[in-house]
């Protein structure tokens, strides 16, 4: 049974340029969320997406965008990248419904730095 | 309202001691407390995690024990292990109509010393 898995493992970008992060849920998962992990931080949840739609967003600019595909994968877009973007980007799977939706399966992450 | 305070920040436990992490939040909506080991390189995985209807929670050497009118909850990990050397995050969430989000504290690192 596969876990949730993201590419690329490590990332690195400079100042103004645009990145793209996917990740594919667990197998049976059908709801995907992105974390942002600063260094000595604990993950700051970006957004949720749920039935190809995004469903709920923290408090993150509109620079941060997503996809889900049919398939449930996701994609995460950043643009205009910041030095202060430079972070592990974490993705995060569940499964729709009560008791089942609380469990969070989450990937490796990417490490992406910004130069 | 929507913060998770954790404390403390490092901690360094002799092998076969007793590891104690505090977390306390505010807002009383949040009704799911989970914690998170999470190991250099690798996402945080769900360790074990608590309702509000419940004080205590054990599962093998890890506790959660839960103040509900202190608004605190705590992980116990009896008999420490050097493979539990790791950083561990406290976190709560809510159901709403739109599913759940997490808010997760600033973490805890911790080394269990052989």
């Amino acid at each position: 049974d596969a876990g949730v898995t993201q590419s690329p493992t490590h990332l690195i970008k400079t100042r103004g340029q645009q990145v793209t992060l996917r990740c594919s849920p667990k197998s049976g998962h059908d709801t995907v969320s992105w974390y942002q992990q600063a260094l000595g931080q604990g993950p700051q949840f970006i957004f949720q997406y749920y039935e190809e739609e995004e469903r709920q967003r923290g408090n993150f600019p509109d620079r941060f965008s997503g996809h889900q595909f049919p398939n449930y994968s996701s994609e995460l877009n950043v643009n205009a990248l910041l030095l202060g973007d430079s972070a592990l980007y974490l993705c995060a799977s569940t499964l729709a419904g009560r008791g089942s939706n609380e469990k969070l399966f989450f990937g490796s992450g990417t490490q992406l730095s910004v130069l | 309202q929507q913060q998770v305070k954790q404390s403390p920040q490092s901690l360094i436990v002799q092998k076969g001691g007793i590891s104690i992490i505090n977390c306390a939040y505010e807002n009383t909506a949040f009704d799911y407390f989970p914690w998170y080991q999470q190991f250099p390189g690798k996402g945080p995985a769900l360790l074990i995690a608590i309702r509000p209807d419940v004080s205590e929670k054990k599962e093998g050497r890890f506790t959660i024990s839960f103040n509900k009118s202190a608004k605190q909850f705590s992980l116990h990990i009896m008999d420490s292990q050097p493979g539990d050397s790791a950083t561990y995050f406290c976190a709560a969430s809510m159901l709403s109509p739109l599913g759940q989000n997490f808010v997760f504290g600033p973490g805890t690192r911790l080394s269990v010393l052989p």
